[in-house]
């Protein structure tokens, strides 16, 4: 069975700075999408980034950037000049790849992130 | 129209009550999800549908009753409850048959409080 781990309950940032959240998997799979999902107070599950296992370019998006270490099965996100708005919850997610049919999201326990003005 | 709108936003029911929850999608996904998820917890899926078929249950009990009537639409029903049952309750899509069927559009979610 998949299983994503994420390590960190809580992380702080100063507005501005950087900050990396981990985060950890298990698959016997090849193939397969990773997630970084944001869930601000309003519990809105907001998608940041996504990474196909296949491809090893590590994904950016905006301010966000993923590191994948397919091999170590490690999947961290990088925030950069990190921003009040940022502040939420982060969950990791694995999803194996499947066609025709919804497939399992599944999810690590999540970091809450805060950031000081 | 990207949304996946679920209705209501809020709802309080006693243990005796039938309630459904609904969500609405017209993305043209044709697969649909139901998670649960409690406070600071992450989201536990419940049930997905495909083509509007059930294929995924996970083990849910029989007080909570998925129903999938059209591509645009689901619900779940909800019967003799517990308090343990309150919770945010997540509707996502998503398009099975096509490259973009990793990505999940979730809804805003209802906050259900069993009394």
């Amino acid at each position: 069975a998949q299983t994503v781990t994420q390590s960190q309950p809580e992380m702080s940032v100063q507005e501005a700075e950087t900050v990396t959240l981990s985060c950890t998997y298990d698959t016997s799979e090849s193939d397969y999408y990773l997630f970084w999902y944001k869930q601000p107070p309003s519990r809105q599950m907001i998608l940041v980034i996504r990474q196909e296992a296949y491809k090893q370019q590590n994904a950016t998006e905006n301010r966000f950037s993923v590191n994948f270490q397919k091999a170590a099965k490690s999947f961290s996100l990088k925030i950069s000049d990190s921003q009040l708005g940022d502040a939420a919850m982060y969950f990791c997610a694995y999803r194996r790849k499947i066609y025709n049919q919804g497939g399992k999201l599944i999810f690590g326990q999540g970091t809450e992130l805060s950031v000081k003005p | 129209d990207t949304e996946v709108t679920q209705t209501p936003k809020h709802l309080v029911m006693g243990m005796t009550n039938k309630k459904s929850l609904k969500c609405e999608q017209h993305m043209g996904h044709r697969a649909m999800y139901w998670y649960k998820q409690k406070a600071k917890k992450p989201p536990e899926l419940m049930f997905v549908y495909s083509y509007e078929k059930l294929s995924i249950n996970e083990s849910v009990p029989s007080r909570f009753s998925p129903e999938c009537p059209n591509s645009s639409l689901l619900n779940l029903h909800l019967h003799a409850l517990q308090p343990e049952d309150s919770a945010l309750y997540l509707c996502a899509s998503s398009h099975p048959n096509r490259r973009a069927n990793e990505k999940l559009f979730f809804g805003s979610g209802t906050q259900l409080s069993v009394l």
